[in-house]
């Protein structure tokens, strides 16, 4: 069975602040895909990022990183000198890869993050 | 340029009504999907489809019924609205191109029934 767990249900900072969403999988499939989506208050669903099974590299965009550890079945989140346009819900997902795969996504929880000025 | 569009964005009606909404891509998709988000914020998927063949149905009570005239479109009907189905509902899409599985969102339609 497929599953993403987001541990933290709510977390709130103040601005500048450093802060890392957590964000552990399991899955039996030698190949899958793991993405991070924002849900800002406005309510629209926004693609992050998308990280294959077979690509261990952390990935820097801006104030973005991504930490994909296999060892660990994580897939943590940080943001650096967070901005109160950081508040936001969100999600980690998790999509099998091995043949006869649906495309499912396997949807985590979500974790609310609150940026305070 | 809009991506993944949904019409409408707002839907108020009664209970015992039957509703449907709209979603249409311009991405070139193949894989198109219909989600429902609670008050919880938990997102369940309800239905996909690739190239017009449906390839996910959820556990969904059969008032339910999506219909895809062409890949660019994922439409969904709702028979006999219950109170339960106020929720706000997104369509998203998604490339068939091999290890690109990430899923692009409509802007959501907040459904609310009375």
């Amino acid at each position: 069975a497929q599953k993403v767990t987001q541990a933290q249900t709510e977390i709130s900072v103040v601005e500048k602040e450093d802060v890392t969403l957590d964000c552990v999988y399991e899955t039996r499939d030698t190949t899958y895909y793991l993405f991070w989506y924002k849900q800002p208050p406005s309510g629209e669903l926004v693609f992050l990022i998308r990280r294959n099974s077979f690509d261990e590299q952390n990935e820097i965009s801006g104030r973005y990183s991504w930490n994909f550890q296999k060892s660990t079945s994580s897939f943590n989140f940080t943001i650096t000198a967070s901005q109160v346009v950081d508040s936001a819900v969100y999600f980690c997902a998790l999509s099998g890869g091995n043949a006869g795969n649906n495309r499912k996504l396997i949807w985590g929880l979500g974790t609310s993050l609150a940026v305070n000025p | 340029d809009t991506a993944v569009s949904q019409t409408p964005k707002y839907l108020v009606t009664q209970m015992g009504n039957d509703k449907s909404i709209k979603c249409e891509q311009n991405l070139g998709h193949d894989t198109m999907y219909w989600y429902k988000q609670d008050s919880k914020k938990f997102l369940k998927i309800m239905f996909s489809y690739n190239n017009k063949e449906l390839i996910i149905n959820e556990t969904v009570p059969n008032r339910f019924s999506p219909k895809s005239p062409d890949k660019a479109h994922l439409n969904l009907h709702i028979n006999s609205l219950e109170l339960g189905d106020s929720a706000v509902y997104f369509c998203a899409s998604s490339p068939s191109l091999a290890g690109r599985r990430e899923q692009y969102f409509g802007p959501g339609t907040r459904l609310t029934v009375t």
